[in-house]
């Protein structure tokens, strides 16, 4: 059974700095990792979609690494601003179309 | 944008009443889904639904849950008897399929906050 772990549980930052937010699974049989931002409360925005063949993928102050052998994806924030204060979830698309979410990185930016 | 929009965003129900939460998709995408998060854990998939069918369902969809696409745009989740285990946030997701390329990225609403008394 597919497991989803994010490291780590939360994370509090000075304004400024850049910083690396961790997730891991247990199956490497993966078809793609989203990452996510979800601030509280509210719905789930995609930041990033890394397919299972591509190794890294950029979007503004964003980006997100994977390395499927290893069960590993990091997102790495440049510049780290107040506004990206929120949960940061990571979720890997399994066979049968379905999502399997890691329980996320709550992020405060301190300014 | 396009967006994919909930309703209610929040409703209170009593314990064994009926609930429906209704989704808007995205035009054109064919892929839809439900998930849920109850307060403080994690997001957990509930169903699947193409080509007006359920191509999947988690072992937490059982006989309670049924989803509908009763027209073109809404797609629908239904807790025929609620309890109060049911109390959580329901987020419906979209994806284009194959006309979007097919990338597999799943488009999420803001989520419908369902409290079970």
């Amino acid at each position: 059974k597919q497991e989803v772990t994010q490291i780590p549980a939360a994370l509090s930052v000075p304004e400024g700095e850049n910083l690396v937010l961790n997730c891991s699974f247990t199956d490497s049989a993966i078809y793609n990792l989203q990452w996510f931002r979800q601030d509280p409360g509210k719905g789930l925005t995609s930041l990033l979609l890394i397919q299972s063949s591509q190794r890294e993928q950029t979007s503004g102050r964003l980006n997100a690494s994977l390395d499927k052998s290893s069960g590993r994806s990091t997102l790495y924030i440049a510049a780290s601003q107040p506004g990206d204060s929120a949960t940061y979830l990571c979720a890997v698309k399994i066979g049968g179309n379905k999502l399997v979410f890691g329980a996320g990185t709550i992020l405060r930016v301190k300014s | 944008e396009p967006e994919v929009t909930q309703t209610p965003s929040h409703q209170v129900t009593q314990m064994g009443q009926e609930v429906i939460l209704r989704c808007v998709p995205i035009s054109n995408h064919l892929y839809f889904y439900w998930y849920r998060q109850i307060l403080g854990q994690k997001v957990e998939f509930l169903v699947s639904f193409y080509n007006n069918e359920i191509s999947e369902k988690s072992e937490i969809f059982d006989d309670q849950f049924s989803v509908e696409r009763p027209d073109g745009s809404n797609f629908t989740l239904k807790i025929r008897s609620t309890k109060l285990e049911d109390s959580a946030m329901y987020f419906c997701a979209s994806n284009p399929g194959l006309a979007g390329g097919y990338t597999g990225e799943l488009f999420f609403g803001e989520g419908s906050r369902l409290t079970v008394l």
